[in-house]
């Protein structure tokens, strides 16, 4: 069974930067790309960014260009996604997910999820 | 930007069938996945690849795509499937949902 716990969420000032992390259980992830989705309160789910599993191909929705970084570390079976220049439309949970077949595949497994609130 | 059109909302009797479209433009030429989605929990795939199942999926929900609409099928609709569901596509190297669709088992 393919566990992903994401950690590294909390509450931030606008403008400021938060790291989430995502660490993978009974699956190597080296072997797949990973996707981080988020979902404001209330809200439907709204794809972010993709790294492929070698780390080299990543793409991110237009929402968060500029601001957002996906990485990874396969030594240390984990993705991540750095965030800067954060606003209150970022408010959001934030699931990581693996990629089915490629890298712009289907999510088969996807964490719990990491509530990330951007309040002054 | 591309977008997926999904009903609001969607009701459907025990044990019969709901369908939940999702309208895209050329939507036929990608591959779409549905995801549902209960209450305080994670997204969960349903379909993939506009008809394939994962496994431990039942066989009441099925997937199609045709022309500009893919459509998520519930037969036999039971209590339990009362949740949102998300159609999900590609466009442009960038990841698209729709809004979702609440289905309601009355």
């Amino acid at each position: 069974q393919v566990q992903l716990v994401e950690s590294g969420g909390g509450v931030v000032q606008p403008g400021t930067s938060l790291r989430l992390s995502c660490a993978a259980a009974a699956i190597t992830l080296r072997s797949y790309a990973m996707h981080w989705v988020r979902q404001a309160p209330g809200k439907g789910l709204e794809w972010v960014a993709v790294i492929s599993d070698d780390g080299i191909n990543k793409y991110y929705a237009g929402s968060v260009k500029g601001r957002f970084t996906i990485s990874r570390d396969n030594s240390k079976n984990t993705v991540y996604l750095q965030m800067d220049s954060l606003s209150a439309e970022d408010t959001a949970v934030y699931y990581c997910a693996k990629d089915g077949v490629g890298v712009l595949g289907h999510f088969d497994s996807w964490g719990q999820g990491a509530l990330v609130t951007v309040s002054s | 930007s591309y977008e997926l059109t999904q009903p609001p909302s969607v009701s459907v009797s025990p044990g019969q069938t709901a369908s939940i479209p999702c309208s895209g433009d050329k939507l036929n030429y990608k591959y779409t996945s549905w995801y549902q989605q209960k209450p305080g929990q994670s997204p969960v795939l349903v379909t993939y690849q506009d008809n394939k199942r994962p496994s431990g999926i039942p066989e009441r929900f099925s997937g199609s795509s045709s022309g500009n609409t893919a459509t998520l099928t519930i037969s036999g609709t039971q209590a339990m499937d009362e949740a949102d569901y998300y159609c999900q596509t590609w466009d442009s190297s960038a990841g698209v949902f729709g809004a979702g669709t609440k289905v309601t088992v009355l």
